[in-house]
């Protein structure tokens, strides 16, 4: 079954402490993995997509990488305001466009 | 509109009441799709339409549940029947996206949803 996990569910940081958030994948024949940010009561916003293994890109204090079976959310001297969940979504041949399956977030809090 | 935009933004019903939710998607965006967001999980899929046309509705919990998308912008989906389980968020999102594309979809803020 395809299957997105991602971990910690959630991650306390203090300012300018740097980490990685994780989404491992089981899916047969990846399309593609989206990276999004979601803010309480407020739905998903976009941050990256990764089509194939060692693509990287870089927003800001974020950067995402893809393996053939995990993508890494890195986050560089964070601060307050990247407090968020960020989901990981991923999308595979033989699904329809826009079926992505989700992991269940982590919630990232940084304190200053 | 600069977003993709859902109404109500909230919306209580009483059990067994039917109910409907609108999605105004970013202007020119050929794919629609919905999603339903329990509490502490991560959006599930329910539908995706391709202008009018609804291409996947493999995601739809069951019979009581209806979407369209009849002039391909506006979309409305239909609960019939609340039942306690259907409480969650109800997301909207668009794209440009075509067959060939690959492009990111935009999200609405939702309808949070709670039947009593």
């Amino acid at each position: 079954e395809d299957q997105v996990t991602q971990s910690p569910e959630a991650l306390r940081l203090q300012e300018g402490e740097s980490s990685s958030l994780n989404c491992s994948y089981t899916v047969s024949g990846l399309r593609g993995l989206f990276w999004y940010r979601q803010d309480p009561g407020k739905g998903p916003e976009f941050l990256f997509t990764l089509y194939s293994a060692g693509e990287e890109k870089e927003k800001e204090r974020l950067k995402a990488t893809l393996t053939k079976k995990e993508s890494f959310l890195h986050i560089t001297a964070p601060k307050p305001e990247d407090s968020a969940t960020y989901l990981c979504a991923v999308e595979f041949y033989g699904g329809s466009q826009g079926n992505l399956i989700f992991g269940k977030g982590t919630k990232l809090s940084v304190k200053p | 509109g600069a977003g993709v935009s859902q109404s109500p933004r909230y919306k209580v019903a009483k059990r067994g009441q039917d109910v409907a939710l609108r999605c105004d998607p970013i202007s020119g965006h050929v794919s629609l799709f919905w999603y339903q967001q329990a509490l502490g999980q991560g959006p599930e899929f329910l539908t995706y339409f391709q202008n009018e046309a609804q291409l996947d509705k493999s995601g739809l919990p069951s019979d009581r549940f209806f979407a369209e998308r009849p002039e391909g912008s506006v979309s409305t989906l239909k609960i019939q029947r609340t039942q306690q389980e259907d409480s969650a968020v109800y997301l909207c999102a668009s794209s440009l996206r075509d067959r060939e594309m690959n492009t990111e979809a935009f999200f609405g803020q939702g309808t949070r949803l709670t039947v009593v």
